[in-house]
């Protein structure tokens, strides 16, 4: 069980906006920075977003990302068949002062 | 731009040694976290421990015992071992830039079986 907790699977038609939500707690999203990553099939994941809402250089602006609280999200727009993958949320834990991921969203593009 | 190329030995018995080698190309190596997780179907994405650098070293409480994650600044690598491992650390080990990366290496699939 991941710590931070995600919906196993989203969908969406091509050009429609999705968005996929990452919960945790006081002791990790709730004082801490979130980031996003992309990873597609075999492949290591890819930074999309990281403190909450900032795209590294090369990243569409299709992605967005947002935190309120304890849960963060991510929101994809203008959704395009390469977008189709797994994406995790992660954020800095002060209980095992370490990392902790969320489960994982399997994002398919109808 | 920076490149993290890792490598090892991915068939591995119960009770060995995991040892995994993270170079890093392109870029600074002092002044940044040096990290490794791994990803299993079971557990997901799992912290394993990082190296400031500065030789000061932070574990998962979960493999503490059996972690250690080494600097080379000479040759711009970064290592973890594990030892005594069991079928339950078969996964793919990735090396990473930061606490929580922003920059990976590409994987290593490691297979514990007798």
């Amino acid at each position: 069980q991941s710590v931070l907790t995600q919906p196993p699977s989203a969908s969406g038609t091509p050009g429609q906006r999705v968005t996929i939500s990452c919960s945790g707690s006081s002791s990790n999203i709730g004082s801490k920075t979130v980031n996003w990553y992309q990873q597609l099939p075999g492949t290591a994941p890819k930074l999309l977003i990281y403190t909450n809402n900032q795209r590294p250089s090369g990243v569409p602006d299709r992605f967005s990302g947002s935190k309120s609280g304890t849960s963060a999200s991510l929101a994809i727009s203008g959704l395009q068949s390469e977008d189709e993958a797994e994406y995790y949320c992660a954020a800095w834990d002060d209980s095992l002062n370490g990392p902790v991921f969320g489960g994982g969203t399997k994002l398919t593009v109808l | 731009q920076v490149q993290l190329q890792q490598w090892g030995a991915g068939l591995l018995k119960p009770s060995e040694t995991l040892s995994l080698t993270c170079a890093v190309y392109g870029g600074f190596f002092t002044g940044y976290h040096w990290s490794w997780i791994r990803q299993s179907p079971g557990k997901g994405l799992e912290w394993i421990g990082e190296n400031n650098h500065g030789g000061s070293t932070n574990y998962n409480p979960s493999l503490k015992s059996r972690v250690t994650i080494s600097i080379d600044t000479s040759k711009n690598q970064f290592s973890l071992k594990l030892s005594s491992v069991t079928a339950a650390d078969t996964a793919v080990y990735y090396c990473g830039r930061g606490r929580i990366p922003d920059i990976w290496g590409q994987g290593t699939v490691v297979i514990v079986s007798s």
